[in-house]
């Protein structure tokens, strides 16, 4: 079974630049998670979507961050315009449902110079 | 709000010993307690999953153990090796599902051959 997919793997950027991450879920699962890991610390959960709907968004900086599912698989997660502050590795994980175990990518690596 | 503790943040053994690692949480109503370690650059490999009903739940040489009316967990490696070496992190479910993995900032483990 393949597992959850994200790209690019690295990016670089000048602030106030615009970047987008991908994510493809593993295959059945509805619930995709968008976490943000700043080093040194646990991942931070930024977004929830159940199928294409989104559950939740609390933590999500939603005047530069935004993200979809569209059609219930894929999804990006958007940042414009960036921060040095955004510098961290962005995870999407997948599970079957809200409270099953869950499945997480190689991430990616965002630095904002 | 959920918060999770890890102790200790690090660690080195010799290899061969057998080690403890002690994760805390504030609010006990979870659904679930996951253990996760992340190799350096890496994405996170889910290693054990405890249902709240659960007391304890064993792969291969490692065990976790569940004390939720105490918000208590324990991963205990046996016989440890150099290739354990990495970041081990515990994350709780809990908020009815809707938001997602709280997560401890992790004890960094370095087995030295």
């Amino acid at each position: 079974e393949a597992g959850v997919a994200q790209s690019p793997r690295y990016k670089i950027i000048e602030k106030r630049q615009s970047v987008a991450f991908w994510c493809n879920p593993i295959s059945g699962h509805a619930t995709l998670y968008w976490y943000q890991q700043i080093l040194g610390q646990g991942p931070k959960l930024l977004i929830q979507f159940q199928n294409n709907g989104v559950v939740d968004d609390s933590q999500l900086p939603k005047d530069r961050f935004s993200a979809e599912r569209l059609k219930g698989v894929d999804s990006t997660l958007k940042i414009q315009p960036a921060k040095l502050e955004d510098s961290a590795v962005y995870l999407c994980a997948s599970s079957p449902g809200r409270v099953n175990e869950q499945f997480f990518g190689p991430g990616t690596r965002l630095t904002v110079l | 709000k959920q918060e999770v503790t890890q102790i200790p943040a690090a660690l080195s053994v010799p290899e061969g010993e057998n080690l403890v690692l002690n994760c805390s949480f504030t609010d006990s109503a979870i659904y679930n307690l996951q253990w996760f370690r992340q190799d350096p650059g890496k994405g996170l490999t889910s290693l054990l999953l405890i249902q709240s009903s659960q007391r304890e739940q064993t792969s291969g040489r490692l065990n976790a153990s569940l004390d939720k009316s105490s918000g208590r967990s324990t991963l205990y490696i046996a016989a440890s090796q150099p290739g354990d070496s990495a970041t081990y992190l515990c994350a709780v479910l809990s908020g009815g599902g809707a938001d997602g993995l709280t997560f401890g900032k992790g004890t960094h483990l370095i087995i030295q051959p």
